[in-house]
């Protein structure tokens, strides 16, 4: 299993421009979850998916940000426009279930830097 | 709602010696505990698990963690440290909704 893929590893854009994040969770997994990790704050749930459907987006800082899932093996994170205050590290998760006794699988991450 | 609680945001210790990393977890139902851990520009790794089987769980790179119903504890173990033991340890624990991070603790190894 290739587990969680995210892409790109690393994002570096202008402030003002448009970002967009993809994840492609393990197959078979129903749940899926995005995070953004700082310094200051720490890791944030951002939104969550139960079979392509989101549940929970109260994480999410802004209008300016917005995660869809058209299908089970696809994410995407979007934040337009972006600002600096967005940089941050950016985790997908997948589980079997929100509550699963199995845990999340983390991809490795974007590392977005807005400039 | 669920809360974790990771006692130190630093803990340093010498190669060879005992790590102990603190997890507390407000509960009034056992949750399912976990321990993650995340090297440097990488993800979060499971490390361990425990779903109320034994209440002491073995994980990968010797690591250990030892449920403990009366003090809502799951404090992470191992009896001798390695520099490559080096990284941020997270605790997290979920019952019926998304898993609770606690804040995380750096774990520093001298030589």
């Amino acid at each position: 299993d290739a587990g969680v893929i995210q892409s790109p590893r690393h994002e570096v854009t202008e402030m003002g421009q448009e970002v967009t994040l993809r994840c492609k969770p393990i197959s078979g997994h129903n749940s899926l979850f995005w995070y953004r990790q700082t310094m200051m704050r720490g890791l944030e749930l951002l939104i969550y998916f139960n079979n392509n459907v989101p549940i929970d987006d109260s994480g999410m800082p802004e209008d300016r940000f917005s995660a869809k899932m058209p299908n089970a093996s696809f994410s995407t994170l979007k934040i337009q426009p972006s600002e600096p205050r967005d940089s941050a590290v950016y985790f997908c998760a997948s589980s079997f279930s929100e509550d699963s006794p199995y845990g999340y699988t983390f991809g490795s991450g974007t590392r977005l830097t807005v400039v | 709602a669920q809360s974790v609680t990771q006692l130190g945001s630093h803990v340093s210790v010498s190669e060879g010696a005992l790590v102990l990393l603190r997890c507390n977890y407000s509960s009034s139902v056992p949750p399912y505990l976990f321990w993650y851990v995340q090297y440097p520009n990488q993800g979060l790794q499971l490390l361990l698990k425990y779903t109320s089987a034994a209440t002491l769980v073995k994980g990968i790179n010797g690591f250990e963690a030892e449920f403990k119903k009366s003090e809502t504890s799951f404090h992470l173990t191992k009896p001798s440290a390695h520099m490559s033991d080096a990284a941020e340890y997270f605790c997290a624990a979920s019952g019926y909704s998304t898993l609770t991070f606690g804040k995380g603790t750096m774990l520093l190894v001298s030589p």
